[in-house]
């Protein structure tokens, strides 16, 4: 079946800008997660979504990352006035709950 | 703060070796143990998990689970080049949500 897509799978934005990047998770997987990786780091958590429950999003680095996710299905991480630093690999999965998490793609940012 | 720690590597293994990587964690209640091979450049893959002490078998594949010792390995035998990446370790602990190792990466030497 369809795995975790996420798109664009690359970003390449002026400093200062605003991005947006979604997913699709797994149809009936419950819960959605974003991670970023930044090169040779692990994954960092950033938020947390169960169902219809009020998501998790204590991974969230500052106030200019937020993230919404309509329907219970598609996901979206908006990074406003990005800096440099928000350049990383940023990742989504999704998870029926306890059989580990099904990660898509990614989606590469580059802040410039 | 839950914390997972594994080595960074490189881990070298000649080629049909065993190659074993291990893992810690610091939450006692974690219930679910996870291990993922990170490609370079791809996103995490999951090939293994285990809920309780004990070996737990798939293929060249074995993880191990230790509790009380709140340590999990993962065995590759017969090593082979494919096997090169990097292994990320992930625990979860009653709230659905993983906290992952930074990895250790792998190399099998032809």
């Amino acid at each position: 079946g369809a795995g975790v897509s996420q798109s664009p799978s690359n970003k390449v934005t002026e400093k200062g800008k605003d991005v947006e990047l979604r997913c699709d998770p797994i149809s009936g997987h419950t819960a959605l997660y974003w991670y970023r990786q930044s090169l040779g780091q692990g994954l960092e958590f950033l938020i947390y979504f169960q169902g219809n429950s009020a998501p998790d999003k204590s991974g969230l680095p500052s106030d200019r990352f937020s993230a919404e996710r309509t329907g219970g299905s598609v996901s979206t991480l908006t990074i406003q006035r990005t800096q440099q630093e928000d350049s990383a690999v940023y990742l989504c999965a999704s998870s029926p709950l306890r059989t580990g998490e099904d990660f898509g793609p990614g989606t590469r940012l580059t802040v410039t | 703060q839950k914390e997972v720690e594994q080595n960074s590597g490189p881990l070298s293994v000649p080629e049909g070796a065993i190659a074993s990587l291990n893992c810690t964690y610091s939450d006692r209640v974690s219930q679910s143990f996870f291990w993922y091979r990170q490609y370079s450049g791809k996103s995490p893959e999951l090939i293994m998990s285990i809920y309780s002490n004990g070996d737990k078998e798939d293929g060249r594949f074995t993880a191990q689970l230790n509790k009380a010792s709140q340590y999990v390995s993962l065995l590759i035998r017969d090593s082979q080049p494919s096997d090169s990446a990097t292994y990320l370790c992930a625990v979860e602990a009653g709230s659905y949500q993983l906290t992952f190792g930074k990895g250790t990466k792998l190399s099998v030497i032809p």
